[in-house]
């Protein structure tokens, strides 16, 4: 069954670093995901992507998030300047075009990021 | 978006049914009800959708009333690897492009021995 990669699986960085978080969403799925989740707390949407840009994103994605595609497989979250409270399970998720309205969306493993 | 209820956790044992009800009381005529589950460390899965009447698939049934104020997910004869949190989500039909869902707190099912 076709599933939605992430990596890393953990990272530790120390805060004000850079982060990149790696994606390899479904193939044949035209949009995309992130969603992250601080432990022991609700899983929260970050952003959703199409067509090569933006479609929606909420308040949590400030300027210091940024997503891209770069070569038409990888989908990348950069946190620009980690702060400790961007420590969370970061969830990639992609969904193909039949499950646009509905909510079907595959989810991948998670990044575990740790921000000392 | 219609806010969703559910309970917080449920216990079941091996071999019952467990049956989650999660109230939408504002739903809106073009929102379907999606259920999700996730394991410790792990993405949600979807796991069923529905607009009205019974929905079933090879994991689960989804009893939705002809109000569609109120939904339930049914999970036949459960196993231990069946603990889980499972999510109840209203799903707007939306002709923007993706699907952002909001997920609650879940309700947190631990199937005993």
């Amino acid at each position: 069954e076709p599933e939605v990669t992430q990596t890393p699986s953990h990272q530790v960085t120390q805060m004000g670093q850079e982060v990149i978080l790696r994606c390899v969403p479904i193939s044949n799925h035209l949009y995309f995901y992130w969603y992250r989740q601080i432990l022991g707390q609700k899983v929260e949407f970050l952003v959703s992507f199409y067509n090569n840009e933006i479609s929606e994103k909420s308040e949590i994605f400030d300027d210091q998030f940024s997503v891209e595609r770069p070569d038409g497989s990888n989908f990348t979250l950069k946190i620009r300047s980690t702060k400790l409270e961007d420590s969370a399970m970061y969830f990639c998720a992609s969904s193909a075009q039949r499950d646009r309205y509905t909510g079907e969306l595959f989810f991948g493993e998670g990044s575990r990021l740790t921000v000392l | 978006l219609a806010k969703t209820t559910q309970p917080i956790s449920m216990d079941s044992y091996e071999g019952q049914e467990v049956n989650i009800t999660c109230s939408h009381n504002n739903i809106a005529t073009n929102d379907y009800i999606t259920w999700y589950q996730q394991f410790p460390s792990q993405g949600p899965r979807f796991i069923i959708q529905g607009y009205k009447t019974k929905v079933t698939n090879e994991v689960a049934s989804l009893f939705i009333p002809a109000d569609r104020k109120s939904s339930t997910l049914s999970l036949p004869r459960v196993s231990l690897s069946d603990t889980a949190v499972y999510y109840c989500l209203v799903v707007a039909r939306i002709k923007a492009a993706g699907n952002k869902l909001t997920f609650g707190g879940g309700t947190r099912v631990l199937v005993k021995p």
